[in-house]
């Protein structure tokens, strides 16, 4: 299985902040890379496909990059509601593999 | 816009099997360009994908599942299920359904999600 490792485990910031997330899988995987992010007693929700592409109706603060085995997720200017958990997710082989996650809290 | 909708038992007793239906409703999974997969979380724990099935009935399951698991759909009730045989504790979790796209991979609409309990 591809193992998908993020970083910080956590995060604390502050409203306007620009923040960054990595994930990082342990092979290449292209540009097979989606971001989710979920809040509490929430489902996920999709954000970025295909490493930098953004899902329609997501803010344009939302933005990533990457590929082969790096990848960002960047906010560019924290609003309250960017409060929550993010995921990354590899969809170049089966098993699809999930990052642990991110939780981005308030500071 | 199309929702999902997880249902089935709640509880679950050691060593039965779990059963779930993911309901399709404001529209359908496309045949030419979607399908379905499954999902797990456990509380206050990470995303684990479980497996998909395409619209020509071909499955594909996560190994760790050891074989335990079956997708099937049914699709003039544009339902889909998943079931679990010879669940455990560690089967407890959140199950989510979610349409797929072929290429990208991405989940692009979730259910909301059912939580199913194993335990005697």
């Amino acid at each position: 299985d591809i193992q998908m490792t993020q970083s910080p485990s956590s995060l604390s910031a502050s409203v306007g902040d620009r923040v960054t997330i990595t994930c990082r899988a342990s092979q290449s995987i292209s540009n097979f890379l989606n971001w989710y992010q979920q809040k509490p007693g929430k489902a996920p929700r999709l954000l970025i496909y295909a490493a930098s592409s953004l899902q329609s109706g997501v803010p344009s603060r939302f933005s990533g990059s990457g590929s082969g085995t790096d990848f960002t997720l960047t906010i560019s200017s924290l609003q309250p509601e960017d409060f929550a958990t993010y995921f990354c997710q590899q969809t170049y082989n089966t098993p699809y593999t999930f990052g642990q996650g991110t939780k981005l809290e308030i500071k | 816009q199309v929702q999902l909708q997880e249902s089935g038992p709640g509880l679950v007793k050691p060593s039965q099997t779990l059963s779930l239906t993911c309901t399709v409703s404001g529209g359908s999974i496309s045949s030419a360009s979607e399908y379905c997969s499954w999902i797990r979380q456990p509380a206050g724990k990470g995303l684990e994908w479980i497996g998909r099935i395409y619209s020509s009935g071909d499955t594909n399951y996560n190994p760790s599942l050891w074989g335990r698991a079956t997708i099937s759909a049914d699709t003039s009730k544009k339902q889909f299920s998943l079931k679990l045989s010879s669940v455990t504790a560690a089967d407890t979790a959140v199950y989510y359904c979610a349409r797929t796209h072929y290429g990208s991979g991405k989940l692009d609409v979730w259910g909301k999600g059912t939580t199913v309990t194993v335990s005697s």
